[in-house]
């Protein structure tokens, strides 16, 4: 196990409604990363946060948002959900000082389902 | 653009044959990493290994092995004598920005028979 942690697990959501997933990264790691899984495919990189601040982001819109507390536990914030959000949400985390080892530390995933 | 290629989306072996898994990219950059990673049916990615665009040496890590050549941009995985717990999706990916905007290729999921 990482000592990652993702919550919740799974959920279901309707179009339109929004929906917050929760990470808590692996002690001593200050950076997070968040990446998209649709079925079938491999990860998209959303953004990652450090010093809770965005730090580079992928190719989503603006309504896919994010935080970053002081203790480096992170939120992913999806507004005005659409059926393609139907995917498994995947949290990393790593060291910003390790940042050119590449190593990512992944959770288990929130799976969310867009009805 | 950055972008990772895995042919291979289904492989079906028999427990104790030998698997090789191929990945194909493409980068501007000189300066690139490229990694595996293991993915189980729980979900969470397992890093499996690490390869920055200078260091084109092959890696052997017990039952796995790694093959990088840069002259055909390919990264390929090769398990020997495999096993049942090695049925997973393995994701090969490529980042130009270590540690950040990592993008990986579509999986390729190894079925181990007994």
């Amino acid at each position: 196990e990482t000592g990652v942690t993702q919550s919740p697990t799974h959920l279901i959501k309707t179009r339109g409604q929004q929906v917050t997933l929760r990470c808590s990264s692996q002690s001593g790691h200050n950076t997070v990363s968040w990446y998209q899984q649709a079925l079938g495919q491999g990860p998209q990189f959303i953004f990652q946060y450090y010093r809770e601040e965005e730090n580079g982001r992928g190719n989503f819109p603006p309504r896919f948002s994010g935080l970053q507390f002081p203790n480096y536990s992170s939120e992913l914030n999806v507004n005005a959900l659409e059926l393609d959000d139907s995917a498994l949400y995947l949290c990393a985390s790593s060291r910003r000082e390790d940042a050119f080892t590449g190593e990512l530390f992944f959770g288990e995933g929130s799976r969310l389902t867009v009805l | 653009a950055q972008k990772v290629t895995q042919a291979q989306t289904e492989i079906s072996v028999v427990e104790k044959e030998d698997v090789t898994l191929d990945c194909v990219y493409e980068t501007r950059d000189t300066t690139y990493y490229l990694f595996w990673y293991k993915q189980p049916p729980s979900g969470e990615l397992v890093f499996l290994i690490r390869r920055n665009s200078f260091d084109e040496q092959n890696e052997i890590s017990g039952r796995y092995s790694w093959n990088f050549q840069k002259s055909t941009s390919s990264f390929n995985f090769t398990i020997t004598a495999s096993q049942v717990v090695d049925s997973a999706v393995y994701f090969c990916a490529l980042s130009e920005k270590p540690s950040n905007d990592m993008r990986f290729g579509a999986g390729t999921r190894l079925t181990v028979k007994p």
